[in-house]
């Protein structure tokens, strides 16, 4: 079984500041790892994904992520938020050859000018 | 990535009536879902959608409630059926291409408030 623990229901940071999404994850087997954006209104994105390929993960809009097995870890970054960035972030597991999500409770993400 | 339309985009109903969210791929993929995201909640699996046969129910989710069809490799129903303002949510298709690094897109949802 999967599950996922995102720390801080909500964020706040200034633009230009250092952007950390928490995501802590358990599975019985290798997961797979993922960051999706939810803007207002709108469906879910799909930021970034972790394959069991090379730890650091590079997404779009200047996002990255790095898998830290030690820590069951996969915490989001963003060097310079912007307020574009504002929305809902979810970090999601899908466990060895099964396709369902588990997504954690959601991280809501506040930019301030 | 597949593009995914989802009809209707929101919707306000009477409690008790039943509603059926239509959602569309523009190619053929092997899995589809079916989620709930309740207001201010994460997201849900309801049930797979598979071709050709039944659906497959999550926990705390019953065929009664939330039927499910899906008649090609493209297009799905999930209805709400007999309901109540519990039921008031974003429901949201996703889909699986199913190859090893790929993972599920999602579309833009269907707002359900139930009155």
């Amino acid at each position: 079984a999967q599950s996922v623990t995102q720390l801080g229901s909500h964020v706040s940071v200034s633009e230009g500041a250092l952007v950390l999404l928490r995501c802590n994850y358990s599975s019985s087997v290798p997961p797979y790892l993922f960051w999706y954006v939810q803007y207002p209104n709108q469906g879910l994105q799909l930021l970034l994904k972790y394959t069991s390929a090379a730890t650091l993960v590079k997404g779009i809009n200047g996002f990255e992520a790095e898998f830290k097995k030690s820590e069951t870890s996969f915490h989001l970054t963003k060097p310079s938020a912007h307020m574009s960035d504002a929305a809902e972030y979810f970090c999601a597991v899908r466990g060895g050859s099964a396709r369902q999500l588990t997504f954690g409770s959601g991280t809501q993400l506040t930019v301030l000018p | 990535s597949a593009v995914i339309s989802q009809k209707p985009s929101r919707d306000i109903c009477q409690r008790g009536t039943s509603l059926t969210i239509q959602c569309q791929v523009d190619s053929q993929v092997t899995m589809m879902f079916w989620y709930r995201q309740q207001p201010g909640q994460s997201l849900t699996l309801i049930a797979t959608a598979n071709q050709g046969s039944e659906a497959t129910y999550e926990s705390g989710f019953v065929i009664d409630k939330f039927p499910i069809s899906r008649p090609n490799l493209t297009f799905s129903t999930l209805t709400v059926s007999n309901m109540s303002p519990e039921d008031s949510s974003i429901y949201l298709c996703s889909v699986d291409p199913g190859t090893f690094a790929e993972t599920q897109y999602f579309g833009p949802g269907t707002r359900l408030l139930v009155l």
